[in-house]
């Protein structure tokens, strides 16, 4: 059974960089059928694609997030990386990791974890 | 990406029948069967209830079914039980391998 968790700080602070890693286990990162992807959800609001990452290497960010953003993969520990950076309280939030799994099912997703920019 | 757009709640009473909509546009729902539904309960991860606009993962009970017609999406749900009370929310394929999910909606059972 593939489950995925999420790591990281839970506070940030503002103007900072917000650092999360997903370790993916009972599956290889590396499956060609899969693109990787961060999803995240501010307090009481809906959910919000923030990008996908596949084995490769190959990315795609939200077109509003994409300034900050960098998502990177570590085939070798099966990890990938959110970076988010010149965070503001806007970005508060539960970060889920999930599978995207092709053509297009967000089907495994990791317990979230919230993640809260103050100072 | 503009979110797509959902009623922000839906009722219904146990055994009834209720229908979640979810409008895009012709960038997204229109052009691609590649719309999913997640159920969503309090502190919980979202779970894959419908995919590819209307078919169901492994698992999932028929009572759930979905469907689309032009830039609108709709998941129904029949034979309501109190445990479906939750969160429901879309999401569809934007192009240019994008997502984009809707506003979420949250259905009660009476």
């Amino acid at each position: 059974q593939l489950q995925l968790q999420e790591s990281g700080p839970g506070l940030v602070k503002p103007s900072e960089t917000l650092s999360l890693t997903c370790t993916v286990s009972g599956g290889s990162i590396s499956s060609s059928s899969s693109y990787w992807a961060w999803l995240r959800q501010p307090p009481g609001k809906g959910l919000e694609w923030i990008g996908t990452i596949y084995y490769s290497g190959s990315t795609y960010y939200n077109s509003s997030l994409k300034s900050r953003l960098t998502i990177s993969v570590d085939t070798s520990k099966n990890q990938f990386s959110l970076n988010l950076g010149s965070v503001t309280a806007a970005d508060t939030a539960v970060y889920y990791c999930g599978r995207l799994q092709k053509p297009g099912t967000f089907d495994y997703w990791g317990q979230g974890t919230l993640v809260t920019v103050s100072s | 990406q503009s979110a797509l757009t959902q009623p922000a709640s839906v009722s219904g009473s146990p055994g009834q029948s209720i229908t979640i909509s979810c409008t895009g546009t012709s960038s997204d729902v229109g052009s691609y069967n590649l719309v999913s539904w997640y159920q969503q309960y309090p502190g919980k991860a979202p779970k894959v209830m419908i995919y590819d606009v209307s078919k169901r993962p492994s698992g999932v009970s028929n009572r759930f079914s979905g469907s689309k017609s032009g830039n609108t999406a709709s998941l129904t749900i029949s034979g309501l039980q109190a445990e479906d009370e939750a969160d429901y929310y879309c999401c569809s394929y934007a192009g240019s391998t994008t997502w984009v999910f809707g506003g979420g909606t949250k259905l009660t059972v009476l």
